[in-house]
């Protein structure tokens, strides 16, 4: 099956600016995860989608971040405006329906976002 | 009571020794503990899982140890090689409700040849 797809691959920007990123998942996966790894740490979740709701954004700073699947397939994460410590690689991931256990996530490669 | 703390950071081990992480947590209603393994450039991709039921998993070469009294997991790696060099992350959630999985920090892998 093919993977999570994600682009850009990279994206450097200036302070202020905004910035967007695409997500495709796994075909049949009704739930997607966006995800913030800064640079020696593991990732964070931002926001956590099933079909096209919210499940969970407890973590997504809401003043700058905003996430969208509108048709519950693919999915785009928009930063704005960006800051020097948004700097990191944002991180999607898919999984089927069902306990983590037995769907497990599936992650893309993501974005490398750097803000100068 | 969200975290899981891994230690060590960055490990480097001789090919064929056993490396060792260990990761703890405090969220008692933590009930799915898997270890996934990042290359440079890419995502994480699972390698391993444990439910609290069992106190040891074995896949291949990847071992997890679980204490559930202690609230303790680890990851071993027996007969290590260079292709497994790599930053480990453990991590933990529910399997009921909203699934929200927390990871450690990362340890930072490296086998020599």
């Amino acid at each position: 099956e093919a993977g999570v797809a994600q682009s850009p691959r990279y994206k450097i920007i200036e302070k202020r600016q905004s910035v967007a990123f695409w997500c495709n998942p796994i075909s049949g996966h009704a739930t997607l995860y966006w995800y913030q790894q800064i640079l020696g740490q593991g990732p964070k979740l931002l926001i956590q989608f099933q079909n096209n709701g919210v499940v969970d954004d407890s973590q997504l700073p809401k003043d700058r971040f905003s996430a969208e699947r509108l048709k519950g397939v693919d999915s785009t994460l928009k930063i704005q405006p960006a800051k020097l410590e948004d700097s990191a690689v944002y991180l999607c991931a898919s999984s089927p329906l069902g306990s983590h256990y037995n769907s497990p996530l599936h992650f893309g490669n993501g974005t490398r976002l750097t803000v100068t | 009571q969200q975290q899981v703390k891994q230690s060590p950071q960055s490990l480097i081990v001789q090919k064929g020794g056993i490396p060792i992480i260990n990761c703890a947590y405090e969220n008692t209603a933590f009930d799915y503990f898997p270890w996934y393994q990042q290359f440079p450039g890419k995502g994480p991709a699972l390698l391993i899982a444990i439910r609290p039921d069992v106190s040891e998993k074995k896949e291949g070469r990847f071992t997890i140890s679980f204490n559930k009294s202690a609230k303790q997991f680890s990851l071993h790696i027996m007969d290590s090689q260079p292709g497994d060099s790599a930053t480990y992350f453990c991590a933990a959630s529910t399997i009921q409700g909203a699934q929200k999985l927390v990871f450690g920090q990362g340890t930072r892998l490296t086998i020599n040849p």
